[in-house]
């Protein structure tokens, strides 16, 4: 089971770009890579998913390196309303197989005025 | 459309009692999940569903807990003689199944175990 480490928080200001980078040194051949967003008291809503290079999504976009062993989720021109929790899950796709979501921890986001 | 829904939102019971929660899906998705929530932690697998065949249990603490889908809708979480450890949020999750794993999480029910 690929398992995935992320800083435990992050700050930054409106209007940067924030990019929180999560290591999967274990990943599968068959792993993709799925970030979830969460705001406190709410469930975690899909962000972005890919497999490797480059995703991008009206949201964020999503870095993976040619060896896939972390992958980078990039959020631009943040404001206050992306405060939230981010969490960076790797797997495999539904392809007949059992697939067990990991959410771990997830990184803690605070964007300051 | 609508979200996925789970009832009821908050359930304060004493210990030893059963409880079932109650999660229904995004209409026509094909996979239902279950997760338990304590505050400052990410959502932990407890199970899974394909249609009406739970794939997977290996998330369940113990032979107190159990799930069923039974017409591969609606499912129900059950925690039978249950513990103040029990106590979390319980969230629910359904995605088209396939290919990609995008999931949409109901508000979850608090269970508060006295």
């Amino acid at each position: 089971l690929a398992k995935t480490t992320q800083p435990i928080s992050m700050d930054s200001y409106e209007g940067q770009e924030v990019n929180i980078t999560c290591s999967h040194n274990n990943i599968a051949t068959n792993d993709y890579i799925t970030w979830y967003q969460q705001f406190p008291s709410q469930g975690p809503r899909f962000i972005i998913q890919g497999y490797k290079t480059k995703v991008t999504n009206e949201v964020a976009s999503l870095f993976i390196p040619a060896d896939r062993k972390s992958s980078t989720l990039s959020l631009p021109r943040v404001s206050l309303s992306d405060t939230a929790v981010y969490y960076c899950l790797v797997g495999d796709r539904e392809s007949g197989g059992s697939y067990i979501p990991t959410f771990g921890r997830g990184t803690s986001l605070i964007v300051h005025p | 459309g609508a979200g996925v829904s789970q009832s009821p939102r908050y359930k304060v019971t004493k210990r030893g009692q059963d409880v079932a929660l109650r999660c229904d899906p995004i209409s026509g998705h094909v996979s239902l999940y279950w997760y338990r929530q304590a505050l400052g932690q990410g959502p932990e697998f407890l199970t899974y569903f394909n249609y009406e065949a739970q794939q997977d249990k290996s998330g369940l603490p113990n032979d107190r807990f159990s799930a069923e889908r039974p017409e591969g809708s609606i499912s129900t979480l059950t925690i039978q003689r249950t513990e103040q450890r029990d106590s979390a949020m319980y969230r629910c999750a359904s995605s088209r199944g396939g290919e990609i794993h995008e999931q949409y999480f109901g508000p979850g029910t608090r269970l508060t175990v006295t």
